[in-house]
């Protein structure tokens, strides 16, 4: 059973260009969960979704910042018009319930986007 | 004030020793404490998880909840240099707040 697959691993971006990060949940999950990690910094909690439905995004930033988690296939968090302060870890995670019963959540290994 | 304070470290100790991790918060909702490990350039994985207030032992990790004094420790006995990694400490209230708080993490190093 595969973990949580992250990609790509480093992503580099001028500013103003689009970010894509794919997250592929554990086979079985169904709840997806992203994160940004700024150096020297914890996570933050950015978005929740289940598939085809965000459940909390009270984390996002309003503007510029998009996730979806379709039917088939990945969640794909987007970012559009990066800046350099976007540049960070972003981390998704998965579980097969909700976070709320404490049902333990499996992170990736990351995407490191790098803004130039 | 942040919700979670963990001091960053570094905290450096030789093999063998007890290590004592920490966090304060400030949100009493808080009901699910966690301690997550985290090595470079990887995802953070789960290592405990306690509810409420109490102890928690498995193998040679212990977790304390203190709820009265918002406080949270992680104790590693018999340090190993494997043990070297960041240590985030994590809670979430239990009505429904799907938000995992993070502290910011502190670096130890196991000195062989």
């Amino acid at each position: 059973n595969a973990g949580v697959m992250q990609n790509p691993r480093h992503l580099v971006r001028r500013r103003g260009q689009e970010a894509r990060l794919r997250c592929s949940p554990m086979k079985g999950h169904s709840h997806v969960y992203w994160y940004r990690q700024l150096p020297e910094e914890g996570l933050k909690f950015m978005v929740y979704l289940q598939k085809e439905n965000i459940i909390d995004e009270s984390g996002m930033p309003k503007e510029r910042f998009s996730a979806e988690f379709p039917k088939e296939g990945p969640s794909i968090l987007r970012i559009q018009q990066v800046v350099r302060g976007d540049s960070a870890a972003y981390f998704c995670a998965s579980s097969p319930s909700g976070f709320r019963e404490n049902t333990e959540a499996f992170f990736g290994q990351g995407t490191r986007l790098t803004v130039v | 004030q942040k919700e979670v304070e963990q001091d960053p470290g570094p905290l450096s100790v030789p093999e063998g020793a007890i290590v004592s991790l920490n966090c304060t918060y400030s949100n009493s909702a808080f009901q699910y404490f966690m301690w997550y490990r985290q090595y470079s350039r990887k995802g953070p994985e789960l290592l405990m998880y306690t509810y409420s207030s109490g102890n928690k032992e498995d193998g040679r990790f212990t977790a304390q909840v203190d709820k009265s004094s918002k406080y949270i420790s992680l104790f590693i006995r018999d340090s190993q240099p494997s043990d070297s990694a960041t240590y985030l400490c994590a809670m979430s209230a239990s009505t429904g707040g799907f938000k995992t708080i993070f502290g910011a993490g502190t670096r130890l190093f196991v000195k062989a």
